[in-house]
């Protein structure tokens, strides 16, 4: 099992540009989510999904679109990027085993650099 | 709204000795779970232990335990006899009751000293 992948690895844009986040699981969970990563803020949630087909806003979604299409991808979407958007993006995802127990598989990241 | 907070920005630690690193949480949900994160200098993020807010006892998982109060609110990450390789960052995280959310804090920088 690969678990979870991100692709790419490393991107840089120029503001402005746009691009799409690849985020795919292999573990036929439900939940999948997206975080940035930033010095001194921990991780913020953008957005996540508790199935295929539904998606909701996490904690800083703006600027941002997703869409779960298939049960085994997440897409993050940045439409017109701008430089506060530099950052290492992490995609998550988790089964629930009881009542709140959802430990996340997190994949490698993404580096994403916007000049 | 749920929040976590993780007051210690970095901690030094001799190697062998216990560590315990602070999370606190503020929820209005009555029931949550809490968990431990870990993520070495390489960026990966592991999963280390979870704790419900209506586990009778408090969690273990191998060297690591939790100091679960919850009249606190605190829900602290005890390593046992630390190892160089504990060196990372440690996020505390937490799921509640009204969504599916799952927030971090802001982490702890570990570094084992030899």
């Amino acid at each position: 099992n690969a678990g979870v992948t991100q692709t790419p690895k490393f991107r840089v844009l120029k503001t402005g540009q746009s691009m799409t986040l690849l985020c795919a699981q292999d573990m036929n969970h439900e939940y999948m989510y997206w975080y940035r990563q930033d010095p001194g803020m921990g991780l913020r949630l953008i957005h996540y999904s508790v199935g295929e087909g539904t998606t909701a806003k996490g904690e800083v979604p703006d600027g941002y679109n997703v869409s779960r299409l298939k049960k085994q991808n997440f897409l993050l979407g940045l439409e017109s990027a701008a430089p506060s958007q530099t950052s290492v993006y992490f995609c998550a995802s988790s089964h629930l085993r009881d009542r709140y127990h959802n430990e996340q598989f997190f994949g490698p990241g993404t580096r994403l650099t916007v000049l | 709204a749920q929040k976590i907070t993780q007051t210690q920005p970095g901690m030094f630690v001799q190697e062998k000795e216990a560590v315990t690193l602070d999370c606190t949480y503020d929820t209005s949900d009555p029931s949550y779970g809490l968990f431990w994160y870990k993520q070495p200098s390489s960026g990966e993020m592991i999963f280390l232990i979870y704790q419900g807010s209506y586990d009778q006892q408090n969690a273990t998982e191998g060297r690591y335990s939790l100091n679960f109060q919850k009249a606190r609110k605190s829900a602290n990450l005890v390593i046992s006899a630390s190892q160089l390789g504990d060196s990372a960052m440690y996020f505390c995280a937490m799921r509640g009751l009204r969504d599916d959310k799952i927030i971090f804090g802001k982490g702890t920088r570990l570094h084992i000293l030899p």
